[in-house]
C-alpha cells in the first residue's frame, strides 16, 4: 500500500522567514497530493493541493512543488506570520479509487517565532 | 451553508462495548470519509462512502464498519472496543470523493477505559 513520509516533524522559523516541509510517497499510481493545516483544537483545512499533471502550484504565500520521478512533493510558505503556526499534513491518493484511500504523512508542527 | 456536523462530541466507553458515531455532511455532498486521529499515528483513513456504497477502505480491522444513508448522512460503528481505539474520529465530506477538497467535521473524541 501507499506510504507517505513527512519531514521534519517539528519546524521552528522566525517570523518573516520561509518554511519548507517535504513529503515522499511510495506508490507511483498516486496522482493527487493535498496539504491540510490543523490549528490547535480545530479541524483540518485544505490549504493547497496539486495533481500529477502539474509540477508546481502557487496561492499567495503558499506553493507546492511535485517531482513525480523522485516521488516527492513539498510545501513552501514564504513571509511566515504568527497565524501560520499549526500542524501541517501532506497526503497522497490514487484518483482511480485505489484501496488505500487517502494516506497522510504524520504531520509537521510549524512554530513561528516572533 | 451548514458545515459538517458530527455527534456526539465526546464519548466515554469501556473495553468490549460498541459505539456508533454520526456524521452529517454539507448539503449536496455525496462523499463522506472517516479518519482516526491519534498523537502517535496522525491521521489515518478508515473508509469512504459515496451514494450509500463503500468505495475505499483503509487498513483497519473488521471491528470498524460504516454505512451511508440515502440523505448522505453516515454512521461509523466500532465493535468490541479496545483501549487503543481511543482517538479523535473525524469525518469529512466532499462533492465527488476524497480526491478533492475535503470539509472536515469537529470530530468525536472517543475514550475507551
Amino acid at each position: 500500500g501507499e506510504n507517505v513520509e513527512q519531514h521534519p516533524s517539528t519546524l521552528s522559523v522566525q517570523e518573516g522567514d520561509s518554511a519548507v516541509i517535504k513529503c515522499t510517497y511510495s506508490d507511483s499510481a498516486s496522482n493527487y497530493f493535498p496539504w491540510y493545516k490543523q490549528e490547535l483544537g480545530k479541524r483540518p483545512q485544505l490549504i493547497i493541493d496539486i495533481r500529477s499533471n502539474v509540477g508546481e502550484k502557487k496561492d499567495q504565500r503558499i506553493a507546492v512543488t511535485l517531482n513525480k520521478t523522485a516521488k516527492h512533493f513539498s510545501l513552501h510558505i514564504t513571509e511566515t506570520q504568527p497565524e501560520d503556526s499549526a500542524v501541517y499534513f501532506c497526503a497522497a491518493s490514487d484518483s482511480g479509487g485505489g484501496a488505500d484511500g487517502l494516506t497522510f504523512g504524520k504531520g509537521t508542527h510549524l512554530i513561528i517565532q516572533p | 451553508k451548514a458545515g459538517v456536523t458530527q455527534t456526539p462530541r465526546y464519548l466515554i466507553k469501556t473495553r468490549g462495548q460498541q459505539v456508533t458515531l454520526s456524521c452529517s455532511p454539507i448539503s449536496g455532498h455525496r462523499s463522506v470519509s472517516w479518519y482516526q486521529q491519534t498523537p502517535g499515528q496522525g491521521l489515518q483513513f478508515l473508509f469512504e462512502y459515496f451514494s450509500e456504497t463503500q468505495r475505499n477502505k483503509g487498513n483497519f480491522p473488521g471491528r470498524f464498519s460504516g454505512r451511508q444513508f440515502s440523505n448522505s448522512r453516515s454512521e461509523m460503528n466500532v465493535s468490541t472496543l479496545e483501549l487503543g481505539d481511543s482517538a479523535l474520529y473525524l469525518c469529512a465530506s466532499s462533492l465527488h470523493g476524497i480526491n478533492e477538497k475535503l470539509f472536515f467535521g469537529s470530530g468525536t473524541q472517543l475514550s475507551v477505559l
